[in-house]
């Protein structure tokens, strides 16, 4: 049972245009959600997150969108730069749970110049 | 600052051999800890996560076991491996209410 899904396993984007992954959930005992970018034979490393009582949040060229109704979160990266080239990973927390984190599974983005 | 240690990098090891990861995490006390998976060309999965010395929670029946000797160390074990325990092994730390901190990951292929 995927409790969290990234449905575009990849993604093509112009540098300085906008990259937008999708990520929906289906556990809303979820508190809070997080984005991780991984390059290859790499941990992932933290990007940005959201809690589960709000809407946006915005750090940089990043912002999070989450939307509980429909159990959807979205990250934005504008401009998109060839360093953003990476695999996405959303995740989600259930803090009553040992802080466990359940994954997407990924979404490749290639940011082409 | 904090950092987390994962070795070794990179391993090789014959269908039926012992495994042993060692993650360790310095600059904080009483971290929980996890271990992940990532499969070629999947997600990642979370193994095994200890919110303190000798506490292990396993998420996935499997050959593999973990054990936390010490607050900041945790071993991932198993004493015969399988061809499809091949993968990405990833170490994280948190405190309770923070993000994930990976290590830098240990590549496992069972031949």
């Amino acid at each position: 049972d995927q409790q969290v899904k990234q449905n575009s396993p990849s993604l093509s984007v112009q540098e300085g245009r906008i990259s937008i992954l999708n990520c929906d959930y289906t556990n809303s005992m979820f508190d809070y959600f997080l984005w991780y970018k991984k390059y290859p034979a790499e941990g992932p490393t933290f990007l940005i997150s959201i809690s589960s009582i709000k809407d946006k949040n915005e750090d940089g060229r990043f912002t999070v969108f989450l939307n509980k109704s429909a159990k959807h979160l979205s990250l934005h990266i504008v401009p998109s730069q060839p360093g953003d080239s990476a695999v996405y990973f959303c995740a989600a927390r259930l803090k009553a749970a040992g802080n466990k984190l359940t994954f997407g599974g990924g979404t490749r983005v290639l940011v082409k110049p | 600052s904090q950092t987390i240690h994962q070795w070794p990098a990179t391993l090789v090891q014959p269908v039926g051999s012992p495994l042993s990861l060692e993650c360790t995490v310095e600059g904080t006390s009483n971290p929980n800890l996890y271990w992940y998976r990532q499969a070629a060309g999947r997600g990642l999965q979370l193994l095994f996560y200890s919110v303190g010395i000798g506490q292990i929670s396993s998420e996935v029946p499997q050959n593999l076991s973990a054990s936390r000797p010490q607050d900041r160390q945790f071993i991932l074990s198993s004493k015969k491996l399988l061809l499809s325990d091949s993968g990405f092994y990833l170490c994280a730390w948190s405190m309770r209410y923070t993000a994930y901190f990976f290590g830098p990951g240990t590549r496992l292929t069972v031949l």
